[in-house]
């Protein structure tokens, strides 16, 4: 039974780039939560998707940052034209609806020069 | 703004000390508190989830208190061991939303 998938799990993008972050979640999981953390400080809630809905994308930035979950193929995080402050660890987690449980990537480590 | 809040921020116990630390959370329209540890290097993992008030979880040598109605919760590690060191998070989930919200963790190391 394969964990919650991340890749890349490092990624360096120069400014004005795009990055694209995918994340698979467990086998039949169909919702999954995006995170991110900067340096020395805790997970920041970015957005909840289900397959084909963004259900809370509250935490996600008004620019540059997109994210979805087709209904065939892996959870998508896109940020375009990076600049330096993007650089951090993200991180993908799927919900398991049943036991309400979150299980988490190995995450995506972006780096912007 | 949800606010979550974690303390200690850190906390260092030599081995075979039992511990114990605080999340605090808002105390109105609560639906779920969550308990996960991260290793280093690893991926946080869930320990626990807690819905009632009074309701008490517990795992090996870790358990968990929850009271709503004051908005917080106790992690508490019975004899602690070096693998126990990590950063624990806890998460605020409010009724009515689906967003998680983590605090900023105790980052726990226990010395041999």
């Amino acid at each position: 039974n394969a964990g919650v998938m991340q890749n890349p799990r490092h990624l360096v993008r120069r400014r004005g780039q795009e990055a694209r972050l995918r994340c698979s979640p467990m086998k039949g999981h169909s919702h999954v939560y995006w995170y991110r953390q900067l340096p020395e400080e805790g997970l920041k809630f970015m957005v909840y998707l289900q397959k084909e809905n963004i259900i809370d994308e509250s935490g996600m930035p008004k620019e540059r940052f997109s994210a979805e979950f087709p209904k065939e193929g892996p959870s998508i995080l896109r940020i375009q034209q990076v600049v330096r402050g993007d650089s951090a660890a993200y991180f993908c987690a799927s919900f398991d609806r049943g036991n309400e449980k979150l299980f988490f990537g190995s995450g995506t480590q972006l780096s912007v020069l | 703004i949800l606010n979550v809040e974690q303390s200690p921020q850190s906390l260092h116990v030599q081995e075979g000390d039992s511990t114990n630390f605080t999340c605090s959370f808002p105390s109105s329209n609560f639906y779920a508190l969550h308990w996960y540890r991260w290793e280093t290097a690893k991926s946080p993992e869930a320990l626990f989830v807690m819905t009632l008030n009074g309701d008490e979880k517990k795992k090996g040598r870790i358990s968990a208190t929850l009271n709503t109605k004051e908005g917080y919760s106790y992690l508490y590690i019975k004899g602690s061991q070096p693998e126990d060191s990590a950063t624990y998070l806890c998460a605020f989930n409010k009724g009515g939303s689906e967003k998680l919200v983590f605090g900023k963790g105790t980052k726990l190391t226990v010395n041999p």
